[in-house]
């Protein structure tokens, strides 16, 4: 399968703890973005790459949150010290500059706080 | 007021009939996606288009740049095609911004 994966599917934290999700993009698509919905929501922005560089961070990113794409190829996506409010689904999704910015979704990692 | 606006919330329907999924947006954008979200958070782009009309299968997109509306048609609906159907704008930054989706589901 050559899509975007994204792990783990879920995850179940209890609040104060630190967790890491990982998303790996299609290979050759350089633009990878990351975005958090809410039940009954649609996806909202959180951040993006462009190769290994983070080129805008939406304000929803507080300071406990942090995300990397150190060799432009896979990302994380850190939350510290989570909270209940944290909990959400968390998508992945990757683009290439050639193929008019069609973004390609991950399945999500689904993260519940307790 | 949100940015994009999508209507109905939800929508039931029977096997055969011909759904329609309607979008407003009160931004400027470079193109609009339609995508579709089934249980488990899976999302599969249907559709991105700029203008006119573009199909695939039963799926039919339309877009109004002027009147900055976009509608997303299925006909002869299928109880498989009980998903949420969200509308996404696309800004000249790149940046996706997305609506609140609309449920449907078509029973037997």
């Amino acid at each position: 399968d050559t899509g975007v994966s994204q792990d783990p599917r879920h995850k179940i934290t209890k609040r104060g703890q630190n967790v890491t999700f990982r998303c790996d993009p299609i290979s050759e698509h350089n633009r990878l973005y990351w975005y958090r919905q809410t039940l009954g929501q649609g996806p909202e922005f959180l951040t993006y790459f462009q190769n290994e560089a983070q080129l805008e961070k939406s304000r929803l990113l507080s300071d406990r949150f942090s995300a990397e794409r150190p060799k432009g190829s896979f990302s994380t996506l850190e939350i510290q010290r989570t909270e209940q409010g944290d909990s959400a689904m968390y998508l992945c999704a990757s683009s290439h500059d050639g193929q008019a910015y069609e973004q390609y979704f991950g399945p999500g990692t689904r993260l519940t706080v307790t | 007021k949100n940015e994009v606006e999508q209507s109905p919330q939800n929508l039931t329907a029977q096997e055969g009939e011909f759904i329609t999924i309607n979008c407003s947006y009160s931004v400027g954008i470079s193109a609009l996606h339609w995508l579709q979200q089934h249980p488990g958070g899976g999302i599969v782009s249907l559709f991105m288009l700029s203008s006119g009309k573009k199909k695939h299968g039963r799926l039919i997109a339309t877009i109004n740049i002027q009147e900055k509306h976009s509608s997303l048609h299925i006909t002869a609906s299928h109880p498989r095609d009980s998903a949420v159907y969200i509308c996404a704008v696309r800004r000249w930054n790149d940046k996706l911004i997305f609506g609140t989706g609309t449920r449907l589901q078509v029973f037997p």
